[in-house]
This record gives structure tokens, C-alpha cells and sequence, in this order.
């Protein structure tokens, strides 16, 4: 089965911009979705597809993707944006089997 | 508005079988544009994929988990459930389930129920 890899750990002064990667070889053939989660709550869907965000995420979330490895993009990083995300992708068997990154903790200074 | 509801007991027993249901309000199970997935994740660590299910009852699960997993779909009462058997303290973990969508190339979790921890005791 496939993995995704994904730094533990990230920080980013207030307002700037940050960049959490998320690198595996299902990622050559598919779309990664990506999910914020705050202590104590449930993963929530912030980007999917090429990059689209569903309604309620702000823009300043954005998401690329070269070769084996995904991006997601904060430009003008928030104190609310303090949190765990978290890369996934489809396996690549491409059989229905998913998998997600380790998750990326990330800090707002 | 999609909600899903998890419900199950918090507590099992070493080597007894984890039984988990998630409640679909708001919209069918019976839609032919979305699985049925369940997540798990232990205290302090990250999200691992369980396994789904579509609503014909066709089921798809984490080759980790295959052995002691059985995941069936209720149609009619708009439910999907979760069998995790011979349960050790490693399955002690809050259990999601959320709705996958798909398409060619990706794949996305939304929504997802809010959770409910399962804690496996000796």
C-alpha cells in the first residue's frame, strides 16, 4: 500500500505565508484532499481536487501538486489557522483504499 | 444538510468485538455519488483509514485491519456500521465516519461525524 510523508512540524509568523508539503507515490496519479484539525475536534475538509475549497474556507488556503508531492498553501497565515493538517490520497492500487499523511503540526507565531 | 452521528460503547473489553453505528440525516446513504468510510485515530496520533463502504454493500478495508474488520450498511433505517474484532489497546482510538466523495483522480472526506472515543480495558 502507499504512503504519504509529511513534516511533524511547521511554524509560521503571523501574516506570513506557509507551505506544508505532503510527498508519496499515489500522489503522481491522484488528487490529495487536505484537513485542518483543531484539538478535540474533527478533521475538517479545506481543500480537494486540483485545488478547490469547499464554502467556508477561506482563500488565503490553496493547493498545488509536482510530480510526488502535494502542497498546501497558507498565504497570510492567521491565528486561527494554529492546528493539524493532514494530506490523503487514494491508494495507489487506485482499489478504494485511502491512506493519509502522518499529519503536519502547525504553528503560528 | 449532511450530518452524520456516531454512536457505539465507549468502553470494550480486551478481545471482544468494537461495534460502532453512524446515523446519515439529512440526505440518503442510498446516493450513487458517495461512500461510507470510517476513521479512526489514537490519542495523540494521527488519522488512520479503516475502511467503507458503498451503499449496494460493496466494502473496501485497510489491508492492516482486513482480518478483523466488517463494515455493513443499513438502508433503510440510513445507517452504516463498524465490526472491529479481537480488540487489543491499540485499537483505543476516537472513531469517525464521514462521507467520501470520488471522483477519477481524488478522492475527499466531507462531512465527517464529530467523533466518539472507544478506550479497549484488560
Amino acid at each position: 500500500s502507499s504512503e504519504l510523508t509529511q513534516d511533524p512540524a511547521v511554524s509560521v509568523a503571523l501574516g506570513q505565508t506557509v507551505r506544508i508539503t505532503c510527498q508519496g507515490d499515489s500522489l503522481r496519479s491522484y488528487y490529495p484532499s487536505w484537513y485542518q484539525q483543531k484539538p478535540g475536534q474533527a478533521p475538517v475538509l479545506v481543500i480537494y481536487g486540483k485545488n478547490n475549497r469547499p464554502l467556508g474556507i477561506p482563500d488565503r488556503f490553496s493547493g498545488s501538486n509536482s510530480g510526488n508531492t502535494a502542497s498546501l498553501t497558507i498565504t497570510g497565515a492567521q491565528a486561527e489557522d494554529e492546528a493539524d493538517y493532514y494530506c490523503n490520497s487514494r491508494d495507489s492500487s487506485g482499489n478504494h483504499l485511502e491512506v493519509f499523511g502522518g499529519g503536519t503540526k502547525l504553528t503560528v507565531l | 444538510q449532511l450530518q452524520l452521528q456516531e454512536s457505539g460503547p465507549g468502553l470494550v473489553k480486551a478481545s471482544e468485538t468494537l461495534s460502532l453505528t453512524c446515523t446519515v440525516s439529512g440526505g440518503s446513504i442510498s446516493s450513487s455519488s458517495y461512500y461510507w468510510d470510517w476513521i479512526r485515530q489514537p490519542p495523540g496520533k494521527g488519522l488512520e483509514w479503516v475502511g467503507s463502504i458503498y451503499y449496494t454493500g460493496s466494502t473496501y478495508y485497510n489491508p492492516s485491519l482486513k482480518s478483523r474488520v466488517t463494515i455493513s450498511v443499513d438502508t433503510s433505517k440510513n445507517q452504516f456500521s463498524l465490526k472491529l474484532s479481537s480488540v487489543t489497546a491499540a485499537d483505543t482510538a476516537v472513531y469517525y465516519c464521514a462521507r467520501r466523495t470520488t471522483t477519477v483522480t481524488s478522492d475527499w472526506f466531507d462531512p465527517w461525524g464529530q467523533g466518539t472515543l472507544v478506550t479497549v480495558s484488560s
